[in-house]
Parts: structure tokens; sequence; C-alpha cells
């Protein structure tokens, strides 16, 4: 079967910094996601992993470890707008299928 | 640059009537896929289309379909609505699979 897993909730305190993690178990893999999503919106892309490593991009970095089925997502400097719910997904095929298969979110709160 | 966009934002229907949504992919992508996303939820994948060709299919009854056409917009179709029907659905555009962009999404109400 395929399955994501990640924290149902996270809390952390404004200027902190968070880590969300997401643990991975598909049929193949082709890629990971990282997005963004507030409230009634569609989910925002943040970033892509496809191999071993850290990605850094301003505030927000992604870790990927595919021998463990493993990634992070890391929140630095947090501000109270990156309170939403962040979404892991994985691209299990290569090509032309971009099928994603999606963990259930991870909602982050962010307190003064 | 326009991001992918979809209509109608909001709509509510009945059980039993027939929806239409329609989504226009980033300008140059080539690919469309189509999610469901429940309160609460991750979005469940329903179709994707590449050049026109369904190219993956997700669990869904075959009250839901789709098509691309030749400009590589897609319409999604949904069949003798229910009320477990009602969700957000997204449209995303890829053009090489390492982004995928989603559009504002559809609120669906079925009553």
């Amino acid at each position: 079967g395929q399955n994501i897993d990640q924290p149902t909730e996270m809390t952390a305190t404004e200027g902190a910094i968070v880590q969300i993690n997401c643990t991975y178990q598909t049929s193949g893999f082709n890629g990971l996601f990282w997005y963004q999503q507030h409230a009634g919106e569609a989910p925002t892309f943040l970033s892509y992993n496809v191999l071993d490593g850290l990605e850094e991009k301003g505030r927000f970095s992604s870790f990927l470890s595919r021998s463990k089925g493993y990634s992070y997502l890391l929140l630095k400097e947090l501000q109270m707008k990156d309170s939403a719910s962040y979404l892991c997904a994985v691209s299990p095929n290569a090509g032309n299928n971009r099928k994603l298969i999606w963990g259930l979110g991870t909602s982050l709160a962010v307190n003064p | 640059d326009a991001g992918v966009t979809q209509s109608p934002t909001h709509l509510i229907k009945t059980r039993g009537q027939h929806v239409t949504l329609r989504c226009s992919p980033i300008s140059g992508h080539k690919s469309v896929s189509w999610y469901q996303q429940v309160l609460g939820q991750g979005p469940q994948f329903i179709f994707q289309y590449y050049e026109k060709e369904e190219r993956g299919r997700g669990n869904f009854p075959d009250r839901f379909s789709a098509r691309q056409f030749p400009n590589y917009s897609s319409e999604l179709n949904v069949n003798a609505l229910l009320l477990g029907d009602s969700a957000l659905y997204l449209c995303a555009s890829s053009l090489s699979g390492t982004s995928v962009f989603f559009g504002p999404g559809t609120r669906l109400t079925v009553l």
C-alpha cells in the first residue's frame, strides 16, 4: 500500500524554529513535495526534493533521505502568518503520470 | 503570467444533479490533474491528463469523468451528485513534474 505519515498538530512560538517530519512508504519514488495550505485556500507549493540532502529556500528548508523514507520541512524565524497546514506529498511515478500521494497534513499554530 | 485558474469558485447543487468544473493550466503546462479535498484531509487524486490523454485515475466511481481539450484546459464532470461529494476540488498543472501548482479550487456543496 501507499502511506504517508506526518504529525497531526504542532505548536511553536513566533521567532522560533520548527521541524515538521514526514515518513512515506510508496510503490515508487520520484520526488517529494511540501505544500502550505491556509484554511479555505488551495495548497501553495513550497519545495520539491528528489535527491538526498537539504534544499534551502529562504526561511524554509526541506530535507530528504530516500533510504529512510523520510523528509522534514524546517521553518525558521517563525511568523504568525506561518500558521497553516503543511502537506507532504510523494510522486510515486516518473514520466508523465504525476499522481501525488498526500499525507493528511500537519496543522501548525504559531503563538506570539 | 496567470496561474492556474478554476471556475466557478463556489457552487451549490442538490443530490442527483450534475456538475461541470473547469480548469485552465499555466501557459505552457500540458499536464492537468484533479484532486478532491474533504475538510481536514489531504487531497485525493481523481484524474491526471497529459496531452489530452488520461494518464492516471484514482479510486473514484464512474460518476466522475474528465477530459482535456486541445488548449490543455480541462473539465471535471460529476454525475448523480451525493452529499459526500461536497468538497474542495483542486486542479493542478505541471510542466516537468518537479513543481505542481494548484488553482484556487472550486468549493462544491451538495445539499
